[in-house]
């Protein structure tokens, strides 16, 4: 069954330093999805990619973060200069897109840990 | 999208069914119905989703009630595996709409 890929793990690192988290989304898969989620709280929605661009984000998605698709197999999100309150789990989707509502398909996530 | 309201939590025994249930009152003609399980330490996985009739697959069936305002998640046998949050939510998903995450149901599973 196709899945989505997700590296690292678990990434530690200090305060301030860039981070790029890694996502291989299902191939054919036309929306990429990060998604993160704080230790003991909600799935929070970060930003939706779709043809090369952002097509939506949320208030969390600041100039800090940025999203990148760079050779048709990848799907970064890159944290320019983490912040304590960036530790949290970051989830990748996609989805098709083809015709009505189609599943999101997640990852099984980064772990990101800002010492 | 549509707010939803879902227990906080629920408790089964192993082998018997679940209905978990969804209210989601201010329901959009155009918005479909999606269930989504998160395992512990896990990213979540797509359960279900419907528009308007009962829809049925190989995880569990979703019930939509006549005026599309609650559905129900029904689970026919838990068992441990199932333990999981549950989340309802409703959204119109046209081409890559975003999904919404609530707080969900935490379901527990007990011999």
């Amino acid at each position: 069954e196709p899945e989505v890929t997700q590296t690292p793990s678990h990434q530690v690192t200090q305060m301030g330093q860039e981070v790029i988290l890694r996502c291989v989304p299902i191939s054919n898969h036309l929306y990429f999805y990060w998604y993160r989620q704080i230790l003991g709280q909600k799935v929070e929605f970060l930003v939706s990619f779709y043809n090369n661009e952002i097509s939506e984000k949320s208030e969390i998605f600041d100039d800090q973060f940025s999203v990148e698709r760079p050779d048709g197999s990848n799907f970064t999100l890159k944290i320019r200069s983490t912040k304590l309150e960036d530790s949290a789990m970051y989830f990748c989707a996609s989805r098709a897109g083809t015709g009505g509502p189609g599943e999101l398909f997640f990852g099984e996530g980064s772990r990101l840990t800002v010492l | 999208d549509a707010k939803t309201t879902q227990p906080n939590s629920m408790e089964s025994n192993e082998e018997e069914p679940v209905h978990l249930p969804c209210n989601h009152s201010t329901i959009s003609g155009t918005d479909y119905i999606h269930w989504y399980r998160q395992l512990p330490s896990q990213g979540p996985e797509y359960v279900i989703h419907g528009l308007t009739s009962n829809v049925n697959n190989r995880m569990a069936s979703l019930a939509i009630a006549e005026d599309r305002k609650s559905s129900t998640l029904i689970l026919h046998r838990a068992t441990l595996r199932d333990a999981a949050v549950y989340y309802c939510i409703v959204s119109f998903t046209g081409g890559g709409n975003k999904l919404t995450f609530g707080t969900g149901t935490q379901l527990k599973v007990e011999l």
